[in-house]
């Protein structure tokens, strides 16, 4: 069957480490695949896209990967701030464009 | 920026009430998508629309119908609600494959 998974449903953290966010799929074939932060009561806000034939992108202190060979995409936070602690998103967007496929998310927390 | 607006953010309606919930979109996109979004379960798809007029069945359509009369303007309807829709629904455009623009999502209790 077809499976988004994301590490964990919580991950907690120190101030100034690095956050490592997890998203795994099965029976996928994802042209792309997009991280989003999601604030409790708000809609998922969008922050990396990154293609089937990138091995990795950067934004500011954001960092994905993607492995189509392990059908996994990591996501770190470098240098993590409390402003940081939110759920986090991973999508898979399928060769039909229209098709978007959502984790369940990771809820991560960034103790000062 | 692109912005999308749902008509409310808290709603509480009885069982068997007719709900509508609207989304509006300034940026002339194309795709439009409702969700929910309960606990654990993440977002699955209810329905989208690729055009005026046009909708497809998401993943969870049953108890749910649509409407898309403008391009801006995408309504979902419960016909008769029920207390498993209670649920947080979050809209969303897209320009083709592009990212997805959400709105900030209805938080719907039906008691």
């Amino acid at each position: 069957s077809q499976k988004i998974e994301q590490n964990s449903e919580a991950l907690n953290i120190q101030e100034g480490k690095t956050a490592t966010l997890t998203c795994n799929y099965t029976n996928y074939s994802p042209a792309y695949l997009q991280w989003y932060r999601q604030d409790p009561g708000r809609g998922p806000v969008f922050l990396l896209l990154i293609r089937e034939n990138e091995k990795e992108k950067r934004k500011e202190r954001l960092k994905v990967t993607f492995d189509t060979t392990l059908k996994q995409s990591l996501f770190h936070i470098t240098a993590s701030q409390p402003a940081d602690s939110a759920t986090y998103l991973c999508a898979l967007v399928l060769y039909n464009n229209n098709d978007m496929r959502f984790g369940a998310g990771t809820r991560l927390t960034v103790k000062p | 920026d692109v912005k999308v607006t749902q008509s409310s953010r808290y709603l509480v309606k009885r069982t068997g009430e007719k709900v509508f919930l609207e989304c509006v979109q300034d940026m002339d996109h194309e795709n439009m998508f409702w969700y929910r979004q309960d606990p654990g379960l993440g977002l699955r798809l209810i329905y989208f629309s690729y055009d005026v007029k046009m909708k497809e069945k998401g993943d969870i359509p049953e108890g749910y119908s649509v409407s898309r009369e403008k391009k801006e303007r995408f309504s979902l309807i419960l016909e008769s609600a029920s207390t498993n829709q209670t649920s947080m629904y979050l809209c969303a455009t897209r320009l083709g494959g592009d990212t997805q623009y959400f709105g900030p999502g209805t938080r719907l209790t039906v008691l």
